[in-house]
C-alpha cells in the first residue's frame, strides 16, 4: 500500500461549491504539506504542519483552508471554488530529515 | 527575482550522453538542496539532496554545489530514455522545513 494518500484522484466542480480534498499517511511522520503545481509555475505552497496543534500558511493560502485532524490526516478546502484553483494538488509529508514523500495527486478542475 | 530558478528546457540529449541541469538561488542562508525527479502525471520523488559544496555522486546522478555563486546542478551520466522527465531543484533556507521548488527542468534523452 502506498505511503501518502490523496483521495479524489480526481474531480471536477463547479464555480462557488465547497470541495475538500484529504491526504492520509502511514509513514509515521509528523510533517506534512499541501502543494499545488501548475505548468510554467512549480510547485507552489499552500499550508503546512509540523505537528498536530501547528497550521502555518504558505506562500499561496488565499481560498484555502486545512484541517490536522490527526497526525496521519491532513485535509485541504477550497470554501468556494473558483476556476484559477484548477491545478493538481499534492501532499507531501517529512519526518524532519528533510526528505518530502509525496503522494499521488489530485487533478482539480473549477468550471 | 524568483527564489529558485531553471530554465523550463526542454533540454534534449542523446542516449548515452552526460546531461546537465542548473538551478540558482536567491537566499544566501540556504542550507539544503534538493533534486527530484518527476514523471508526467506522476508525483515527485527524491533523487539526491546536498548540503555542502563540492559534489556528491551517487550511481549516474551527481549533485554538485556552489554557495559562493549560488547555484547547484544535477548530472546524469550515461543519459538513457527512461531519465526523461522533469526535474526539479528545491532549496531549503532556514532552520525551519520550508522547501522551495524551482519551476522544473524538462529533460528528453533521444535514443
Amino acid at each position: 500500500d502506498a505511503d501518502v494518500t490523496q483521495t479524489p484522484r480526481n474531480r471536477i466542480t463547479k464555480t462557488g461549491k465547497r470541495i475538500m480534498l484529504e491526504c492520509s499517511q502511514t509513514k509515521g511522520h509528523d510533517r506534512m504539506y499541501w502543494y499545488r503545481q501548475d505548468p510554467g509555475l512549480g510547485l507552489r505552497l499552500i499550508y503546512y504542519s509540523f505537528d498536530v496543534k501547528d497550521i502555518n500558511k504558505g506562500e499561496i493560502s488565499d481560498g484555502y483552508s486545512v484541517s490536522r485532524q490527526a497526525q496521519a490526516k491532513f485535509s485541504l478546502s477550497l470554501e468556494s471554488a473558483i476556476p484559477n484553483q484548477t491545478a493538481l494538488y499534492f501532499c507531501a509529508t517529512s519526518d524532519g530529515q528533510e526528505t518530502q514523500y509525496f503522494g499521488p495527486g489530485t487533478r482539480l478542475l473549477v468550471l | 527575482q524568483k527564489e529558485v530558478e531553471q530554465n523550463s528546457g526542454p533540454l534534449s540529449v542523446p542516449e548515452g550522453a552526460i546531461a546537465s541541469l542548473n538551478c540558482t538561488y536567491s537566499d544566501r542562508g540556504s542550507q539544503s538542496f534538493f533534486w527530484y525527479r518527476q514523471y508526467s502525471g506522476k508525483s515527485p520523488e527524491l533523487i539526491m539532496f546536498i548540503y555542502s559544496n563540492g559534489d556528491k555522486e551517487d550511481g549516474r546522478f551527481t549533485a554538485q554545489l556552489n554557495k559562493a555563486s549560488q547555484y547547484v546542478s544535477l548530472l546524469i551520466r550515461d543519459s538513457q530514455p527512461s531519465d526523461s522527465a522533469t526535474y526539479l531543484c528545491a532549496v531549503r533556507a532556514g532552520g525551519y522545513q520550508k522547501v522551495t521548488f524551482g519551476i522544473g527542468t524538462k529533460l528528453q534523452v533521444i535514443p
